[in-house]
């Protein structure tokens, strides 16, 4: 069975601290995708990274930065140095390529970033 | 470019009543689908297109949910009669292909609420 885990429903960090959320997937393929979504207030959830199951190296990009380990199976997110605009609902997903073309979507993680 | 385009934003029903909601994917987008995101849930697929093809709709309750997609451009997802248990917030994405390999793109969603 397919599954996403993010087991942190909700989290409030006092701007600009370090904040990490957790991902924690199930697969039986060997090939499969992993997403992160932001949603904000408006509703419309924004793609912030897709990596495949061959690719352990993490990424960097600007104040987020994700750590993937198959050894785990995670894939969780940090952001550095928040800011209030990172206050959202964050999803991490899962995309297996042998199944249908169907992702499976966590619960997401609700970030307040306190002034 | 325009995003994924979806109407109505909010929509307030009584129970039994049919409801309808429309959307506009991003230009040269084959890949449609439709989602249910219920309050602190993630998204859930209802029914996936391809073109005009519905190609996945094994989630969509098909005895009040109908969706079609004429032409392989607009998208319409109705529910008739709807339920109390049919509130949630109605997401619509496009993709160039296959959501693991292609970002996907989501509209704002649609808010039903039914009293």
């Amino acid at each position: 069975a397919q599954k996403v885990t993010q087991a942190q429903t909700e989290i409030s960090v006092v701007e600009k601290e370090d904040v990490t959320l957790d991902c924690v997937y199930e697969t039986r393929d060997t090939t499969y995708y992993l997403f992160w979504y932001k949603q904000p207030p408006s509703g419309e959830l924004v793609f912030l990274i897709r990596r495949n199951s061959f690719d352990e190296q993490n990424e960097i990009s600007g104040r987020y930065s994700w750590n993937f380990q198959k050894s785990t199976s995670s894939f969780n997110f940090t952001i550095t140095a928040s800011q209030v605009v990172d206050s959202a609902v964050y999803f991490c997903a899962l995309f297996s390529l042998n199944r249908d073309d169907k992702i499976i979507f966590g619960k997401g993680t609700r970030l307040h970033i306190l002034p | 470019e325009a995003g994924v385009v979806q109407s109505p934003r909010y929509k307030i029903i009584e129970k039994k009543q049919p409801v309808a909601f429309w959307c506009n994917p991003i230009s040269g987008h084959n890949t449609l689908y439709w989602y249910r995101q219920n309050l602190g849930q993630g998204p859930e697929l209802l029914i996936r297109y391809e073109n005009e093809e519905a190609v996945d709709d094994s989630q969509l309750p098909k005895d009040r949910f109908s969706a079609e997609r004429l032409k392989g451009v607009d998208s319409t997802l109705k529910i008739q009669p709807a339920e109390l248990g049919d509130s949630a917030v109605y997401l619509c994405a496009s993709s160039l292909g296959l959501a693991g390999t292609y970002e996907q793109y989501f509209g704002p969603g649609t808010r039903l609420t039914v009293t």
